[in-house]
């Protein structure tokens, strides 16, 4: 089944700062890989995806990439905030599923220095 | 849009005993629903796929008596832990993705999770 690899498990940087965090998948099949940020006690919310199609996605300060043919996908946070700090997980959505389960990475702790 | 609304927030319960968790999908409907575990400072473990009129799906190693899924509406499924133990405190989380969304590649909505504490 489809097996996710997240980088680094930690990630401490000075705010306004960039942080990149790094995830692999296994599935070649699998098309849709979100991100979340779950803060203390929460679920994970949802703030960027990107399905395969497509290489890079941004939205304000963040940005996805997606390289198709190493099955690597990558957060960009650009300009940190102290908000910013909370865990952060990729998933993917193996196409061998047709429920559209996700599969979730091992998690990035951010810690955004002021 | 797509809010996920999960209750109880928390709860502890006696060793033996068996608890309820609600999980609404407040303004859309959802013919499938997952939920989720995750111990302290790990990632989300799916436990099962629950879909609505039809038995659950549970993961390799989900024990099906234990954690008793139902969805019986569009907006509604419910994770039943029975006779619950000490290994079973956890952070319990469901999401859900709504009815016309294709199921690959649409966005996945979690509720804000149930902590368990099984004394």
């Amino acid at each position: 089944g489809e097996n996710v690899e997240q980088h680094p498990s930690t990630l401490s940087v000075q705010e306004g700062d960039s942080a990149v965090i790094k995830c692999t998948y296994s599935d070649s099949a699998s098309n849709y890989f979100p991100w979340y940020k779950q803060e203390l006690g929460k679920g994970p919310q949802l703030i960027i995806d990107i399905r395969s199609n497509v290489g890079e996605k941004k939205d304000q300060r963040i940005a996805v990439t997606l390289n198709k043919t190493a099955k690597h996908f990558s957060l960009h946070i650009t300009e940190t905030q102290p908000e910013d700090s909370a865990v952060y997980f990729c998933a993917a959505s193996p196409r061998s599923s047709n429920t559209g389960k996700l599969i979730f990475g091992q998690g990035t702790t951010l810690q955004v220095k002021p | 849009g797509a809010v996920v609304s999960q209750h109880p927030s928390w709860v502890i319960c006696k060793s033996g005993t068996s608890v309820k968790i609600e999980c609404r999908s407040l303004d859309f409907q959802a013919t499938t629903m997952f939920w989720y575990r995750q111990f302290p400072k790990q990632s989300l473990m799916l436990m099962a796929t629950s879909n609505e009129g039809s038995k659950a799906t549970y993961e390799q190693g989900v024990e099906k008596d234990k954690f008793l899924i139902n969805h019986a509406s569009l907006t509604l499924s419910t994770l039943t832990v029975t006779s619950a133990h000490p290994e079973d405190s956890s952070f319990y989380i469901c999401s859900a993705r709504g009815a016309g969304g294709n199921s690959y590649n649409s966005p996945l909505h979690f509720g804000n999770g149930t902590r368990l504490t099984v004394t």
